[in-house]
């Protein structure tokens, strides 16, 4: 299936530093990307969609001016988490969709990258 | 708006023996469904999907679903569990009514493979 790259798979910082996380497609452009959100023993929660060349799309409830998201080219997408705190801790995973078609419509499944675990200190 | 649930924390079952790993849906529309499985500290990894044409869908590893629209379902089955398949399976949905193209994921269902 496609690859999904995701860097860095685990950072540690202070409380107040920013933290960048990449993800990259890499055998296909991705015009979407999505970042999501999961605390222990939890599902999936979306933060965010990324769309290349404009603004990402915050979920309601997501501080967009805490977790920057830039969609600079169709293979890489980035989330910044400003001025960290504990509670930001988390695991962070971002997906994209492969494109495919059935009747017009985006058939396709995300594939996913393998997580950055941020935690704050 | 788009929901899944799982209703089952956890399943246990035996190597060898059959498995299912339930998931119920609601949407305004046509679902488009998915079943991924994770491993401890890694990303997602795509099963299958059910987009349209035959309920039974096969996928990665032997594991199939079967939609159900009367029920509302798309459980996941294996004929015969390998202690492999011990991980946390999600099941997801995209409602095609709605202009939403992200998807909506269950609570997460950890599967436990006894040798």
């Amino acid at each position: 299936g496609a690859v999904v790259s995701q860097h860095p798979s685990r950072v540690i910082c202070k409380s107040g530093t920013s933290v960048k996380i990449e993800c990259r497609s890499l055998d296909f452009q991705a015009t979407t990307m999505f970042w999501y959100r999961q605390f222990p023993k939890q599902s999936l929660m979306l933060m965010a969609t990324s769309n290349e060349g404009s603004k990402a799309t915050y979920e309601q409830g997501v501080e967009k001016d805490k977790f920057l998201i830039n969609h600079a080219s169709l293979t890489l997408s980035t989330l910044t988490v400003t001025s960290a705190h504990p509670e930001d801790s988390s695991f962070y995973i971002c997906s994209a969709r492969v494109y495919g078609t059935s009747g017009g419509r985006n058939t396709g499944e995300l594939f996913f990258g393998e997580g950055s675990r941020l935690t704050v200190l | 708006a788009q929901s899944v649930a799982q209703p089952e924390d956890q399943v246990n079952v035996a190597e060898g023996n059959p498995l299912t790993v339930k998931c119920t849906y609601s949407v305004s529309g046509n679902p488009y469904l998915f079943w991924y499985v994770q491993y401890p500290n890694r990303g997602l990894q795509f099963l299958l999907k059910y987009i349209t044409g035959d309920n039974l869908v096969k996928g990665s590893y032997g594991f199939e679903a079967e939609f159900n629209k009367s029920q509302t379902s798309f459980h996941l089955k294996k004929p015969s569990a390998l202690v492999s398949d011990s991980a946390l399976y999600f099941c997801a949905v995209r409602d095609t009514n709605t202009g939403r193209r992200a998807l909506t994921f269950g609570s997460g269902t950890r599967l436990q493979v006894q040798p």
